[in-house]
């Protein structure tokens, strides 16, 4: 079946350290996204990507860092720079920037 | 620049009442709309759309939504809600074309939706 896969499902990271969180899709999408969401509020972009090596930076891109090097990849890493990197990350994908998404099952951060 | 509402951050309802979540719209121009449910530690998933088909939209899980132009609404209801049924919703509207050609959806800030036995 497809869809996006999102790893791991728990993440934890020391002070000063880089992560890197996985998201793979095998839709055949272009545009692939992350997000952020923090308890009681709603969905914050990252960063996002409308086709291959090529991204823009979304409303909290401070701390975080993307590459697109494939179609299917669209890797975040949290940077040591993220001060309040506790949180939950999403990540999706559409057919173009003007579709429906589809989400992967996230990535919940926590710093140790 | 396009904006969504959700008006109440919460809802509870007993279970096999009606369910009405509320989302108010700003646009200029006839909008792209969507609802979204996310059930606890899971991703979004598409419960139906809106692209100027139908003002009437039929989804997933006997969820529909009626798109008000003069309302700028686009309110999600279901007849008989079900404990299943308790989740997140989130209402999304296109934004766009922006600056850089491209378009954004920009995410409400969500209804949880209680279900009361």
């Amino acid at each position: 079946d497809g869809g996006i896969t999102q790893s791991p499902k728990y993440l934890f990271r020391k002070e000063g350290q880089n992560v890197t969180l996985s998201c793979e899709q095998n839709l055949n999408h272009d545009a692939m996204y992350w997000y952020r969401q923090d308890p009681g509020q709603g969905l914050r972009l990252i960063y996002y990507s409308q086709i291959v090596n090529d991204f823009q930076k979304g409303d909290i891109a401070e701390g975080y860092s993307v590459s697109r090097e494939k179609k299917e990849s669209f890797p975040l890493t949290v940077t040591s720079a993220q001060k309040n990197p506790t949180a939950f990350y999403l990540c999706a994908s559409s057919i173009t920037d003007y579709q429906p998404q589809h989400f992967g099952d996230g990535t919940r951060l926590s710093i140790l | 620049a396009q904006s969504v509402t959700q008006l109440g951050s919460h809802v509870s309802v007993s279970e096999g009442a009606l369910v009405l979540l509320r989302c108010n719209y700003s646009s200029s121009v006839p909008p792209y709309l969507f609802w979204y449910v996310q059930y606890p530690n899971q991703g979004l998933q598409l419960l139906l759309k809106y692209t100027s088909a139908a003002t009437l939209v039929k989804g997933i899980n006997g969820f529909e939504a009626e798109f008000k132009k003069s309302e700028t609404s686009f309110h999600l209801t279901k007849p008989s809600a079900h404990m299943s049924d308790a989740a997140e919703y989130f209402c999304a509207v296109i934004q766009g074309p922006l600056w850089s050609g491209g378009f954004k959806t920009i995410f409400g800030a969500g209804t949880r939706l209680f279900v009361k036995a």
